[in-house]
């Protein structure tokens, strides 16, 4: 079946380091979604990206869709402790379809 | 973004006995609402797609009698797990879609079932 895979299943950073995640699908997908969930908290929805190559930027969060719209990557810049938590990603292989990754989680030592 | 409500967002009951959870989309209307349960430390697992005015889509291996799901408005949708046992207890979570495609995330129910 359609999976979303993601990779590292978790990251240990000083603060001030970066960091990246990266997300792969099995399929093309039509779209896909980042999102962050704080510890005790649920997932609050990043951005989304749909063109094949695109990238987009919030502050110190950059964001990727692969060419062949089949990965994608969240790069975070000189992090910090507020950067703790778990980022998911889901992509969507038709409107209707949504896979979540099994997520990144992030832990930052001050 | 919008806001979506949960309820309750704890509930602890005997098992045997059935049990509502509540999502409401507070300033817009979902057609389409989601229901994913979590483990601690694990991703979402999409239990349905709860589309409203009509039947839910269960993903594979969800039972639709064990978990009933009603989307009577554009702004709330229930989920009634049905003769709860201790290994349905879990973090329920729901969402509801945005006009761009992008999900807005209750804040979740903590189920026990002892």
């Amino acid at each position: 079946g359609q999976q979303v895979m993601q990779i590292p299943q978790y990251q240990h950073v000083q603060e001030g380091e970066d960091f990246t995640t990266y997300c792969n699908s099995s399929t093309t997908l039509s779209n896909i979604q980042w999102y962050k969930q704080r510890p005790g908290g649920h997932p609050v929805f990043l951005i989304q990206l749909v063109k094949s190559g695109e990238v987009k930027k919030q502050k110190r969060l950059t964001f990727q869709f692969g060419e062949a719209k089949k990965n994608s990557s969240l790069h975070i810049t000189a992090t910090q402790t507020t950067d703790v938590g778990t980022y998911f990603c889901a992509g969507s292989p038709s409107y209707d379809k949504v896979i979540f990754g099994p997520g990144t989680s992030l832990s930052v030592i001050p | 973004g919008a806001v979506v409500s949960q309820h309750p967002s704890r509930v602890i009951c005997k098992s045997g006995t059935s049990v509502k959870i509540e999502c409401r989309s507070l300033d817009f209307q979902a057609t389409t609402m989601f229901w994913y349960r979590q483990f601690p430390k694990k991703s979402l697992m999409l239990m349905a797609t709860s589309n409203e005015g009509s039947k839910a889509t269960y993903e594979q291996g969800v039972e639709k009698d064990k978990f009933l799901i009603n989307h009577a408005s554009l702004t709330l949708s229930t989920l009634t797990v049905t003769s709860a046992h201790p290994e349905d207890s879990s973090f329920y979570i729901c969402s509801a879609r945005g006009w761009g495609n992008e999900q807005f995330f209750g804040p979740g129910t903590r189920l026990t079932v002892l």
